[in-house]
């Protein structure tokens, strides 16, 4: 999706609840993604990546969901904790290409 | 080093003047990116190094905005005649290069402020 010039979506979650992140991508090539967290004043960080021969997979509290038919990758973190607060990315890699390019982020703020 | 390197990590710039910015990847990795970041946005690929080919510098918005790879380790971005529109936090990252896609490992960051 449209990305530069736009303020970062948002979404706001009570603590505890599950958090449920959406990313589009459009390069029907691409057959590696990952998610990475930047919090205020840092580099983005990893936090999960699923390659394009699996549709689910699971780390700790996170789960990333991969459908390649819309060219839709969800990121799911379980009990959301005030330390999630972030603004989340995802990033696709087609394999000729090689470089990683990124969506426009989601600005995860998690409430009291 | 244990992570990417970059420096310096502020850096203030009068309109006009060049500046440059350099990482430091991580140990044996032979794949390094620049991106660029602008305030509540999202990161713009500029320009990325693999190996011994030839970079690809397709994200690089103008002919003001160099980078090399020096020994396929340390590498500088360069920006010349610095605009205000320059202004952004630049990011280096690098990753390991094989036949299998792997994460890519940032820096903290260069915040340049253009005044």
């Amino acid at each position: 999706g449209e990305s530069v010039g736009l303020h970062l979506p948002t979404l706001s979650v009570q603590e505890g609840d599950n958090s449920i992140i959406n990313c589009a991508y459009s390069n029907s090539a691409s057959d590696y993604f990952i998610w990475y967290k930047q919090e205020s004043g840092k580099g983005p960080q990893f936090i999960i990546d699923i390659r394009s021969n699996m549709d689910k997979r699971q780390g700790q509290r996170v789960t990333v969901l991969l459908n390649k038919t819309v060219k839709h990758l969800s990121l799911q973190i379980a009990a959301t904790q005030p330390g999630d607060s972030a603004v989340y990315f995802c990033a696709e890699n087609s394999g000729s290409a090689r470089q990683l390019t990124f969506g426009s982020g989601t600005q995860l703020t998690v409430l009291p | 080093g244990a992570g990417v390197s970059q420096s310096p990590s502020n850096k203030v710039t009068e309109k006009g003047k060049d500046v440059e910015l350099r990482c430091d990847p991580i140990s044996g990795h032979t794949a390094l990116y620049w991106y660029r970041q602008s305030l509540g946005q999202g990161l713009e690929f500029l320009i990325y190094f693999q190996g011994n080919s030839a970079p690809d510098k397709s994200g690089l918005p103008s002919d003001r905005f160099s980078a090399e790879r020096t020994g396929g380790s340390v590498s500088t971005l360069t920006i010349q005649r610095t605009q205000q529109e320059d202004s952004a936090v630049y990011l280096c990252a690098s990753s390991l290069y094989s036949s299998v896609n792997t994460e890519a490992f940032f820096g903290q960051g260069t915040r340049l402020t253009v005044v």
